[in-house]
């Protein structure tokens, strides 16, 4: 069963405007989330993360949220540029170390100029 | 640096063939892995490594060999090659403690 979901297949949105990433958990044990993101034919880029004692961090644009009572997070971009359109995947794990990762299925996002 | 490279980029398999897909890094990283992308069931990790001589399974070992020998090489091997196995291959590393894992570019296989 899937322990990481993403339940929109594909988000557009126009230029400028806020860009919102969903991302559901079953697995109470994930304490780290992380985001990637992925051009066609190219591998997944790590975008940015957020361990289960937090509940915010942001890298410039790109905003994480963690609601661990909900076991959801989210992606905010803001404001989306037409390069970010790609393909945003979700991954969590229990405990450091990338050998253990467990992704969602993804969301592609496309940023409408 | 060339990061995480992955060869072929490309291969096409017949039923029962056997071959291996390579991945080497140049990052000085512990922990390797390599997983498999299906459409619709995003990636899944086939086997892992935590250094030169460890290794271990993930979620979706079965048909798959690995070996680490080195610290930089982690060759993935389709031992009776299989349609089930058509997917896009991802080998990735990462340092210990760490979970930012950085990806190689990914072999598309398909087996007919």
């Amino acid at each position: 069963d899937q322990q990481v979901k993403q339940n929109s297949p594909s988000l557009s949105v126009q230029e400028g405007r806020i860009s919102i990433l969903n991302c559901d958990y079953t697995n109470s044990m994930f304490d780290y989330f992380l985001w990637y993101k992925k051009y066609p034919a190219e591998g997944p880029t790590f975008l940015i993360s957020i361990s289960s004692i937090k509940d915010k961090n942001e890298d410039g644009r790109f905003t994480v949220f963690l609601n661990k009572s909900a076991k959801h997070l989210s992606l905010h971009i803001v404001p989306s540029q037409p390069g970010d359109s790609a393909v945003y995947f979700c991954a969590a794990s229990e405990g450091t170390g990338a050998n253990n990762l467990f992704f969602g299925t993804g969301t592609r996002l496309t940023v409408i100029p | 640096n060339a990061g995480v490279t992955q060869t072929p980029k490309f291969q096409v398999l017949k039923t029962g063939q056997s071959m291996t897909l390579q991945c080497a890094q140049d990052m000085n990283h512990e922990y390797m892995s390599w997983y498999r992308q299906d459409p619709g069931m995003g990636l899944r990790l086939i086997h892992y490594s935590v250094g030169a001589g460890i290794t271990d399974q993930g979620e979706v070992p079965n048909g798959y060999n690995v070996s680490r020998s080195t610290t930089e090489d982690f060759p993935l091997r389709l031992l009776s090659a299989a349609p089930s196995q058509t997917s896009v291959y991802f080998c990735a590393s990462s340092y210990r403690g760490h979970t930012e894992a950085f990806f190689g570019q990914g072999t598309r296989l398909t087996v007919v």
